[in-house]
């Protein structure tokens, strides 16, 4: 069955270090990937997205990698602040997937002071 | 004012009782969705559309029926309210196009409870 997969533990990181989330997938074919950020009680905000034929995609300090190979995409936010503290869901768009997006459950990220 | 407006904000409710979740959008844009989430299950799909006169089921729209009264309005109901259906749920647009679905722009959410 089609799944996405990402950490529901809690990450905890310091102020200005660089936080890494992860997306895994199976059994999808994705054309395109995104992420996004909800705060609680909030509807997500869409933050980034990426094609199945890029590696990389940049935004402020914002990156986020997608390996088609090994069926995984990261996420890192550098510099990270307190303001960053959030959960952030990953959400898949699959090629022939009826024009609509599955997500994942979310990983929270806190950062700390 | 948001541009993706979902009322009512919060709702409680009882077993068997009829509900609606309105949602209306000034993006102008032809694609409107309503997911439901849960702890632990992340965000599912009910139903969506793509204009007015095409409507398609998610992965879990027992239970639920929508109408698409015009571009910028879609609408959630509940025929008989059953306390499994206590979730935030939310309504969403996109400008998507083709095959792509594309960013979506979610409302703020409307938590039901069902007693």
């Amino acid at each position: 069955s089609q799944k996405i997969e990402q950490n529901s533990e809690a990450l905890n990181i310091q102020e200005g270090k660089t936080a890494t989330l992860t997306c895994n997938y199976t059994n999808y074919s994705p054309a395109y990937l995104q992420w996004y950020r909800q705060d609680p009680g909030r509807g997500p905000v869409f933050l980034l997205l990426i094609r199945e034929n890029e590696k990389e995609k940049r935004k402020e300090r914002l990156k986020v990698t997608f390996d088609t190979t090994l069926k995984q995409s990261l996420f890192h936010i550098t510099a990270s602040q307190p303001a960053d503290s959030a959960t952030y869901l990953c959400a898949l768009d699959r090629t022939g997937g009826g024009n609509k997006l599955t997500f994942g459950t979310g990983t929270q990220l806190k950062v700390e002071l | 004012d948001a541009d993706v407006t979902q009322t009512p904000r919060n709702r409680i409710t009882k077993t068997g009782k009829r509900i609606m979740l309105e949602c209306s959008q000034t993006k102008g844009h032809d694609r409107m969705y309503w997911y439901r989430q849960d702890p632990g299950l992340g965000l599912r799909l009910i139903y969506y559309s793509f204009d007015v006169k095409d409507i398609n089921k998610g992965e879990i729209s027992d239970g639920y029926s929508v109408s698409r009264q015009a571009q910028a309005k879609f609408s959630l109901s509940l025929e008989s309210a059953i306390p499994n259906q206590t979730a935030l749920y939310f309504c969403a647009t996109s400008d998507g196009w083709g095959g792509v679905t594309g960013e979506l722009f979610f409302g703020e959410g409307s938590r039901l409870t069902v007693l």
